[in-house]
């Protein structure tokens, strides 16, 4: 059974729309995360969130705004879509922000495209 | 400021054969971790094995091990008897003390491994 589910798994866009990007994690984990893998950049850390608080905002724009309504759920809304946000979004998890259980399990992603 | 270099691009190994990926990184902190995951064709993350920099002993994970070189600030993954089930990009990723488990990734190298 899938530990994290990230859903929808494609999802196409037109410039200047807003979607949600699901995500929920079932390995009773406390911190979860965003990131984006693009084809013109590395994965690139977004955001970090430990028992529901925002931790860590690395994105520059407010277009992107997570949302926690369980503790096991990390959403992401994307606002005023544009084609540059053309990515895989990976959502991760991991025990905690720290120590020896640091890993961070990463879901499936999901391929958004902004037309 | 964070910084993580993959050189290799693509690698390529016989089945059996032992595979090195490098990675070098930039950090002014003491205390970080580096975190080697694959990613699959399907885009699915893989975690495979980690190296605090406290350790001087170089860690270990069934096929996976790292050769750690914290004065150089590079580090190298070593898959043994390698498998073409093995093949995939391979990252490795920087999460330094007090940045709330940021990742940082490398470009990655694509390894193929030939039956």
């Amino acid at each position: 059974d899938p530990k994290i589910i990230q859903k929808p798994k494609y999802l196409v866009a037109v410039t200047g729309s807003e979607k949600i990007l699901i995500c929920e994690q079932y390995l009773g984990h406390n911190a979860m995360y965003w990131y984006r893998q693009s084809a013109k950049k590395p994965l690139e850390f977004m955001f970090s969130y430990s028992y529901q608080k925002l931790m860590d905002n690395q994105t520059a724009s407010s277009r992107f705004q997570p949302q926690s309504s369980k503790k096991n759920h990390l959403d992401l809304q994307i606002t005023a879509l544009k084609p540059d946000d053309s990515a895989t979004y990976f959502c991760a998890s991991s025990h905690g922000l720290g120590g020896l259980y640091a890993e961070q399990f990463f879901g499936p992603g999901t391929r958004l495209t902004v037309l | 400021a964070q910084r993580v270099t993959q050189v290799q691009p693509t690698g390529s190994s016989q089945w059996g054969e032992e595979v090195t990926l490098d990675c070098s990184y930039e950090t002014s902190e003491y205390f970080y971790r580096i975190f080697w995951y694959r990613q699959l064709f399907s885009g699915e993350m893989v975690f495979l094995i980690y190296q605090p920099s406290f350790d001087t002993q170089n860690q270990r994970s069934g096929r996976y091990s790292v050769v750690f070189q914290k004065s150089f600030k590079s580090i190298s993954l070593v898959i043994s008897a390698s498998q073409p089930e093995d093949s995939g990009t391979y990252f490795c990723a920087l999460s330094e003390l007090g940045s709330f488990n940021k990742l940082t990734f490398g470009a990655g190298t694509r390894l193929a491994v030939c039956p």
